[in-house]
């Protein structure tokens, strides 16, 4: 079945306690995205990554970083969370290919920095 | 740059009446458009998208969108609502394999059906 899966999918942390949230896909995506959705602000792209080693900053990328060693995985991680870094995350992956251009979004995962 | 409005934040129909969902993109151009829904403590679901062609997208559980070139809208419509339609709907617009295919969201319009 080809889905992302994202881990964990809920997480209660503590300001300043690096966490990682891993993103895996499994249809041979080059495109890969992390988004952050919080009330009234809709999805915003925090950073995206283009193939193996090619990662750029999308809107909000402050706060966050990302690696890509593998195709498959697109880990977030959060060196010094934040308060207001509390949001709900998707992990996308699409392919360049024409028609293509549709994103398959994971389950999310809900993050409360205290 | 590219943005979505969505002009209603909440909207309250009630079961078996029609639904229409506002949505106006700002795209230099030809853009590619997609509708979301989002349950409650749920993730995103695709239900229709637009690439080219046919200005009428049909999409599944029954919802349709027009584009609207003219009117830069690309308006969600159902012609009866039920109850298990309550949900965030979100409408988007695509960078068209820029920035990794990104896409840019629109605020969300959350439905409410009264019975």
């Amino acid at each position: 079945e080809a889905q992302v899966t994202q881990n964990p999918r809920y997480l209660i942390t503590v300001t300043g306690k690096k966490l990682t949230v891993t993103c895996s896909q499994n249809m041979n995506h080059e495109y890969m995205s992390w988004y952050r959705q919080d009330p009234g602000l809709g999805l915003r792209q925090i950073y995206y990554s283009m193939n193996v080693e090619v990662t750029d900053k999308g809107d909000v990328p402050e706060g966050y970083k990302v690696s890509r060693k593998e195709k498959r995985n697109f880990p977030l991680i959060l060196e010094s969370p934040s308060p207001n870094q509390t949001s709900l995350y998707f992990c996308a992956s699409s392919s360049p290919g024409q028609r293509q251009e549709t994103q398959y979004f994971g389950p999310g995962t809900r993050l409360l920095v205290l | 740059a590219q943005s979505v409005t969505q002009p209603d934040i909440h909207i309250t129909v009630s079961e078996g009446a029609s639904l229409e969902l506002r949505c106006n993109y700002s795209y230099g151009a030809t853009p590619y458009l997609f509708w979301y829904v989002q349950s409650p403590g749920q993730g995103l679901q695709l239900l229709l998208k637009y690439f080219s062609g046919d200005t009428l997208v049909q999409g599944i559980k029954g919802f349709e969108a027009e584009f609207k070139r003219s009117q830069s809208s690309f308006n969600l419509r159902k012609p009866s609502v039920h109850w298990s339609d309550a949900a965030e709907y979100f409408c988007a617009v695509g960078a068209r394999r820029e920035y990794g295919n990104k896409l840019v969201f629109g605020a969300g319009t959350i439905l409410r059906v009264k019975s």
